[in-house]
Protein backbone atom coordinates (compact mmCIF):
# COMPACT_ATOMS: atom_id res chain seq x y z
CA UNK A 1 0.00 0.00 0.00
CA UNK A 2 0.86 3.56 0.07
CA UNK A 3 2.27 5.55 2.86
CA UNK A 4 3.15 8.58 4.34
CA UNK A 5 4.31 8.58 8.27
CA UNK A 6 5.60 11.66 10.10
CA UNK A 7 5.35 12.75 13.81
CA UNK A 8 1.52 14.28 14.82
CA UNK A 9 3.36 17.29 17.41
CA UNK A 10 6.68 18.54 17.94
CA UNK A 11 8.14 21.47 20.57
CA UNK A 12 11.14 23.46 20.12
CA UNK A 13 12.65 26.52 21.38
CA UNK A 14 13.02 30.44 19.42
CA UNK A 15 16.60 30.15 18.24
CA UNK A 16 16.98 26.27 17.82
CA UNK A 17 17.14 23.78 15.00
CA UNK A 18 14.65 20.90 14.80
CA UNK A 19 14.26 17.83 12.39
CA UNK A 20 10.80 16.65 11.41
CA UNK A 21 11.33 13.36 9.94
CA UNK A 22 9.51 11.56 7.48
CA UNK A 23 9.08 8.11 5.87
CA UNK A 24 7.39 7.16 2.66
CA UNK A 25 5.85 4.31 0.63
CA UNK A 26 4.57 4.70 -2.52
CA UNK A 27 4.23 2.99 -6.07
CA UNK A 28 5.95 5.43 -8.94
CA UNK A 29 8.50 7.02 -6.52
CA UNK A 30 10.05 10.07 -8.18
CA UNK A 31 10.39 12.95 -5.97
CA UNK A 32 9.62 14.12 -1.91
CA UNK A 33 8.03 17.54 -1.33
CA UNK A 34 7.89 19.59 2.16
CA UNK A 35 5.11 22.26 1.99
CA UNK A 36 3.92 24.49 5.16
CA UNK A 37 0.72 25.33 6.40
CA UNK A 38 0.09 27.85 8.88
CA UNK A 39 -3.75 27.85 10.84
CA UNK A 40 -6.06 28.43 8.66
CA UNK A 41 -4.17 29.56 5.61
CA UNK A 42 -3.22 27.11 2.61
CA UNK A 43 -0.49 24.87 2.33
CA UNK A 44 2.93 26.85 0.10
CA UNK A 45 5.68 24.60 -1.37
CA UNK A 46 8.95 24.60 1.09
CA UNK A 47 11.33 22.27 -0.84
CA UNK A 48 11.37 19.27 -3.47
CA UNK A 49 14.23 16.65 -3.30
CA UNK A 50 14.53 13.61 -6.33
CA UNK A 51 18.11 12.82 -5.64
CA UNK A 52 19.59 11.67 -2.74
CA UNK A 53 21.21 13.96 -0.52
CA UNK A 54 20.90 17.86 0.93
CA UNK A 55 19.08 20.92 -0.23
CA UNK A 56 19.55 23.85 1.36
CA UNK A 57 17.43 26.68 0.94
CA UNK A 58 18.52 29.37 3.45
CA UNK A 59 16.91 28.42 7.54
CA UNK A 60 15.06 25.48 6.16
CA UNK A 61 17.18 21.77 4.49
CA UNK A 62 15.46 18.89 3.36
CA UNK A 63 16.97 15.53 3.19
CA UNK A 64 16.39 12.57 0.77
CA UNK A 65 17.19 8.77 0.93
CA UNK A 66 15.69 7.11 -1.75
CA UNK A 67 16.85 3.16 -0.51
CA UNK A 68 15.46 4.42 2.97
CA UNK A 69 12.07 5.65 2.17
CA UNK A 70 13.27 8.70 4.35
CA UNK A 71 13.12 12.17 4.22
CA UNK A 72 13.34 15.55 6.72
CA UNK A 73 13.36 18.77 7.22
CA UNK A 74 15.44 21.13 8.59
CA UNK A 75 14.88 24.37 10.89
CA UNK A 76 17.57 26.36 11.63
CA UNK A 77 17.11 29.76 14.07
CA UNK A 78 13.88 28.90 14.69
CA UNK A 79 11.42 32.14 14.56
CA UNK A 80 8.09 32.12 16.14
CA UNK A 81 6.63 32.39 12.94
CA UNK A 82 8.18 29.28 12.07
CA UNK A 83 5.15 27.59 14.18
CA UNK A 84 2.94 25.91 11.59
CA UNK A 85 1.75 22.11 10.60
CA UNK A 86 5.01 20.94 8.08
CA UNK A 87 3.47 18.44 5.25
CA UNK A 88 5.25 16.02 3.37
CA UNK A 89 4.20 14.65 0.46
CA UNK A 90 5.47 11.87 -2.38
CA UNK A 91 4.73 11.05 -5.85
CA UNK A 92 2.85 8.09 -6.80
CA UNK A 93 2.43 6.44 -10.08
CA UNK A 94 -0.45 8.43 -11.26
CA UNK A 95 1.96 11.45 -11.11
CA UNK A 96 -0.09 12.70 -8.20
CA UNK A 97 0.98 13.06 -4.24
CA UNK A 98 0.03 10.89 -1.42
CA UNK A 99 0.07 13.28 1.56
CA UNK A 100 1.35 12.76 5.23
CA UNK A 101 -0.97 13.52 7.99
CA UNK A 102 1.57 16.73 8.80
CA UNK A 103 3.75 17.75 11.78
CA UNK A 104 2.30 20.37 13.78
CA UNK A 105 5.37 22.55 15.26
CA UNK A 106 5.24 24.83 17.99
CA UNK A 107 7.74 27.46 18.97
CA UNK A 108 8.09 28.84 22.74
CA UNK A 109 10.18 31.57 23.53
CA UNK B 1 -7.20 37.99 -9.87
CA UNK B 2 -3.72 37.15 -8.94
CA UNK B 3 -2.85 33.01 -8.46
CA UNK B 4 -5.99 30.91 -7.23
CA UNK B 5 -9.56 31.92 -5.75
CA UNK B 6 -11.93 30.17 -4.69
CA UNK B 7 -15.77 30.92 -3.78
CA UNK B 8 -17.23 31.36 -1.54
CA UNK B 9 -14.50 31.06 1.47
CA UNK B 10 -17.44 29.15 3.24
CA UNK B 11 -20.98 27.26 3.27
CA UNK B 12 -23.23 25.79 5.13
CA UNK B 13 -25.49 23.39 3.57
CA UNK B 14 -28.54 21.22 4.47
CA UNK B 15 -27.73 17.67 3.75
CA UNK B 16 -28.92 16.66 0.43
CA UNK B 17 -27.94 19.76 -1.36
CA UNK B 18 -26.60 20.22 -4.82
CA UNK B 19 -23.62 22.44 -4.23
CA UNK B 20 -20.76 24.03 -6.51
CA UNK B 21 -17.26 24.87 -5.53
CA UNK B 22 -15.91 27.42 -7.79
CA UNK B 23 -11.64 27.67 -8.64
CA UNK B 24 -10.33 29.78 -10.88
CA UNK B 25 -6.49 30.32 -11.33
CA UNK B 26 -4.90 33.07 -13.90
CA UNK B 27 -1.41 31.50 -13.97
CA UNK B 28 -2.20 29.77 -16.62
CA UNK B 29 -1.14 26.41 -14.97
CA UNK B 30 -2.29 23.14 -17.17
CA UNK B 31 -2.59 20.56 -13.88
CA UNK B 32 -5.26 21.58 -11.22
CA UNK B 33 -6.91 19.59 -8.46
CA UNK B 34 -9.34 19.24 -5.80
CA UNK B 35 -8.89 18.07 -2.37
CA UNK B 36 -10.39 17.78 0.94
CA UNK B 37 -8.35 18.37 4.55
CA UNK B 38 -9.54 16.83 7.76
CA UNK B 39 -8.18 17.14 10.69
CA UNK B 40 -5.75 14.53 11.63
CA UNK B 41 -5.48 13.13 8.02
CA UNK B 42 -3.32 14.45 5.44
CA UNK B 43 -4.99 16.37 2.17
CA UNK B 44 -6.58 13.88 0.18
CA UNK B 45 -6.99 14.08 -3.75
CA UNK B 46 -10.55 14.37 -4.68
CA UNK B 47 -10.17 15.03 -8.82
CA UNK B 48 -7.56 16.16 -10.97
CA UNK B 49 -7.05 17.75 -14.34
CA UNK B 50 -4.04 17.02 -16.21
CA UNK B 51 -5.14 19.62 -18.79
CA UNK B 52 -7.99 21.43 -20.17
CA UNK B 53 -10.59 18.78 -21.41
CA UNK B 54 -9.49 15.46 -19.30
CA UNK B 55 -9.89 14.91 -15.87
CA UNK B 56 -9.29 12.11 -13.35
CA UNK B 57 -10.57 10.39 -9.97
CA UNK B 58 -7.87 10.76 -6.88
CA UNK B 59 -8.28 9.16 -3.91
CA UNK B 60 -11.49 10.08 -3.03
CA UNK B 61 -13.46 10.82 -5.61
CA UNK B 62 -17.44 9.25 -4.57
CA UNK B 63 -20.26 11.84 -4.16
CA UNK B 64 -18.11 14.67 -6.17
CA UNK B 65 -18.02 15.56 -9.82
CA UNK B 66 -15.36 17.97 -11.79
CA UNK B 67 -15.28 19.34 -15.07
CA UNK B 68 -12.38 21.19 -17.26
CA UNK B 69 -13.76 23.54 -19.83
CA UNK B 70 -10.86 25.92 -20.38
CA UNK B 71 -7.24 26.47 -18.72
CA UNK B 72 -8.59 28.43 -15.97
CA UNK B 73 -11.56 27.20 -14.02
CA UNK B 74 -11.99 23.92 -12.59
CA UNK B 75 -15.38 23.64 -10.27
CA UNK B 76 -15.90 20.79 -8.20
CA UNK B 77 -20.14 19.70 -7.99
CA UNK B 78 -21.36 17.52 -4.56
CA UNK B 79 -24.34 16.12 -6.28
CA UNK B 80 -26.41 15.68 -2.85
CA UNK B 81 -24.48 16.86 -0.04
CA UNK B 82 -23.73 14.02 3.73
CA UNK B 83 -22.85 15.37 6.59
CA UNK B 84 -19.15 13.31 5.69
CA UNK B 85 -18.60 15.72 3.52
CA UNK B 86 -18.21 18.53 6.14
CA UNK B 87 -14.80 19.71 5.46
CA UNK B 88 -11.64 22.10 4.14
CA UNK B 89 -11.29 22.08 0.29
CA UNK B 90 -8.62 23.24 -1.54
CA UNK B 91 -7.97 23.57 -5.22
CA UNK B 92 -4.71 23.61 -6.29
CA UNK B 93 -2.65 24.36 -9.91
CA UNK B 94 0.75 23.53 -10.85
CA UNK B 95 2.60 24.07 -14.19
CA UNK B 96 2.99 20.33 -15.04
CA UNK B 97 2.42 16.94 -13.28
CA UNK B 98 3.07 16.70 -9.53
CA UNK B 99 5.20 13.55 -10.58
CA UNK B 100 7.79 15.71 -12.72
CA UNK B 101 8.69 18.03 -10.17
CA UNK B 102 6.12 20.46 -10.48
CA UNK B 103 5.04 22.46 -7.13
CA UNK B 104 1.33 22.80 -6.66
CA UNK B 105 0.14 26.43 -5.95
CA UNK B 106 -2.94 26.18 -3.85
CA UNK B 107 -5.96 28.71 -3.19
CA UNK B 108 -7.29 30.06 0.14
CA UNK B 109 -9.97 27.26 0.93
CA UNK B 110 -13.50 26.79 1.17
CA UNK B 111 -14.91 25.94 4.57
CA UNK B 112 -17.56 23.53 3.95
CA UNK B 113 -20.52 22.44 6.90
CA UNK B 114 -23.06 19.68 5.74
CA UNK B 115 -25.84 19.75 8.43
Amino acid sequence: GQNIDQPTEMTATEGAIVQINCTYQTSGFNGLFWYQQHAGEAPTFLSYNVLDGLEEKGRFSSFLSRSKGYSYLLLKELQMKDSASYLCAATDSNYQLIWGAGTKLIIKP
Amino acid sequence: IAGITQAPTSQILAAGRRMTLRCTQDMRHNAMYWYRQDLGLGLRLIHYSNTAGTTGKGEVPDGYSVSRANTDDFPLTLASAVPSQTSVYFCASSVGLAGESNEQFFGPGTRLTVL
